[in-house]
């Protein structure tokens, strides 16, 4: 089982367009975070979200983190080719000391 | 320039081999964890730890075995080699085991023929 569902798998979108993807958990998660890799590297931290209704913006990208803490999304606002990438959702759920949860991934492609 | 280093870049082993993937982080980051990445698996947790002389299973731990011995460095050693493990891994530290963000290394690409 999935614990983080994350869509579209595929994106391919023209630049300047604008385009959000989600991530979506039936579990409850104390917080959520994004990260983009690009080939051949590991993935690098964009932000962590941490309260339920919460929103932080990076430069051209919006995070949200559902009330309830189950799901998240990531906004992209006239996206440019430097955007391209795998963007991951990764979260903590339970009480246990074990490590970050992640989902399979977003692949974005910003054709120029 | 700080952060988690991995060697090798690149290995291919032949079925049956041992060999050991190095990780060192100098953040002085308490907690450490590995990492697979495989095409429609995403990342996957294969082993972890919180601190010097502590470490635990993820969830894909067969076939490898990690030690702690320092806060610095979390070596993965793979017993047996077969061709299941080939695979992208990837090391990661952090200051805390919860709610904090991860720093990665840039991967090992590991075959095994």
């Amino acid at each position: 089982t999935q614990l983080l569902e994350q869509s579209p798998q595929f994106l391919s979108i023209q630049e300047g367009e604008n385009l959000t993807v989600y991530c979506n958990s039936s579990s409850v998660f104390s917080s959520l975070q994004w990260y983009r890799q690009e080939p051949g590297e590991g993935p690098v931290l964009l932000v962590t979200v941490v309260t339920g209704g919460e929103v932080k913006k990076l430069k051209r990208l919006t995070f949200q983190f559902g009330d309830a803490r189950k799901d998240s999304s990531l906004h992209i606002t006239a996206a440019q080719p430097g955007d391209t990438g795998l963007y991951l959702c990764a979260g903590f759920s339970g009480g246990g000391a074990d490590g970050l949860t992640f989902g399979k991934g977003t692949h974005l492609i910003i054709q120029p | 320039n700080a952060g988690v280093t991995q060697t090798p870049k690149f290995q291919v082993l032949k079925t049956g081999q041992s060999m050991t993937l190095q990780c060192a982080q100098d953040m002085n980051h308490e907690y450490m964890s590995w990492y697979r990445q495989d095409p429609g698996m995403g990342l996957r947790l294969i082993h972890y730890s919180v601190g010097a002389g502590i470490t635990d299973q993820g969830e894909v731990p067969n076939g490898y075995n990690v030690s702690r011995s320092t806060t610095e460095d979390f070596p993965l050693r793979l017993l047996s080699a077969a061709p299941s493990q080939t695979s992208v891994y990837f090391c990661a530290s952090s200051p805390a085991f919860r709610d904090h963000g991860y720093t990665f290394g840039s991967g090992t690409r590991l075959t095994v023929v």
